[in-house]
């Protein structure tokens, strides 16, 4: 049973442009929100984290937003540079246990 | 580098055999986390250590079993190989404790069951 979806396996964005990258949850015991960033052949690289008492969290380019009424958390990355072109992937945690990943959204910026 | 390593990257067997995969944490890392990822999933926890103990078990087969050793170093061993155990099998690490720490994840050993 997938506890966190990502429903967009690809997205597109122009290089400048905003990307935004959407997962939902179901399991309200979450209590860590993250998302991991992969390129092939690697390991998923830490990207930014958000606890449930926050609804807002920035570093940088990226912004991740968490509705807990929706269970939906959401990256922003802006702006969006070629480099940035990787498999994004949501996860959640309960209690600091194991993380429950989505399937992964993979992003292409364009030039 | 995430300070992860994991050993083999490559791993190609046949059906009925057995692998063992090793996972060395980050220095100072208690906990050690286990996932596959197979072509049409994401990453699927299979199972965790800490500090030599068993944690949390998740999606992990009867076939496979795992051990974290006195200097933390960990191994996940699958037997009976079929060719659906074929996957990258990443190993993670984090501080451990009772609250969140942020994994970091080796780079991955590819399985090739043929």
């Amino acid at each position: 049973d997938q506890q966190v979806k990502q429903n967009s396996p690809s997205l597109s964005v122009q290089e400048g442009r905003i990307s935004i990258l959407n997962c939902d949850y179901t399991n309200s015991m979450f209590d860590y929100f993250l998302w991991y960033k992969k390129y092939p052949a690697e390991g998923p690289t830490f990207l930014i984290s958000i606890s449930s008492i926050k609804d807002k969290n920035e570093d940088g380019r990226f912004t991740v937003f968490l509705n807990k009424s929706a269970k939906h958390l959401s990256l922003h990355i802006v702006p969006s540079q070629p480099g940035d072109s990787a498999v994004y992937f949501c996860a959640a945690s309960a209690a600091g246990y194991a993380l429950n990943f989505g399937k992964g959204t993979s992003l292409l910026v364009t030039p | 580098d995430s300070g992860v390593t994991q050993t083999p990257k490559h791993l190609i067997t046949a059906t009925g055999q057995r692998v063992t995969l090793r996972c060395s944490p980050r220095s100072g890392d208690l906990s050690v986390y286990w996932y596959q990822q197979s072509l049409d999933q994401g990453l699927q926890f299979l199972i965790q250590y800490y500090n030599g103990e068993e944690r949390a078990k998740g999606n992990i087969l009867e076939r496979f079993s795992a051990q974290q050793f006195p200097d933390l170093h960990s191994e996940l061993n699958l037997s009976s190989l079929e060719l659906g155990d074929s996957a990258l099998y990443f190993c993670a690490s984090s501080e451990g404790g009772p609250s969140y720490n942020e994994q970091f994840f080796g780079p991955g050993t590819r399985l090739t069951v043929l």
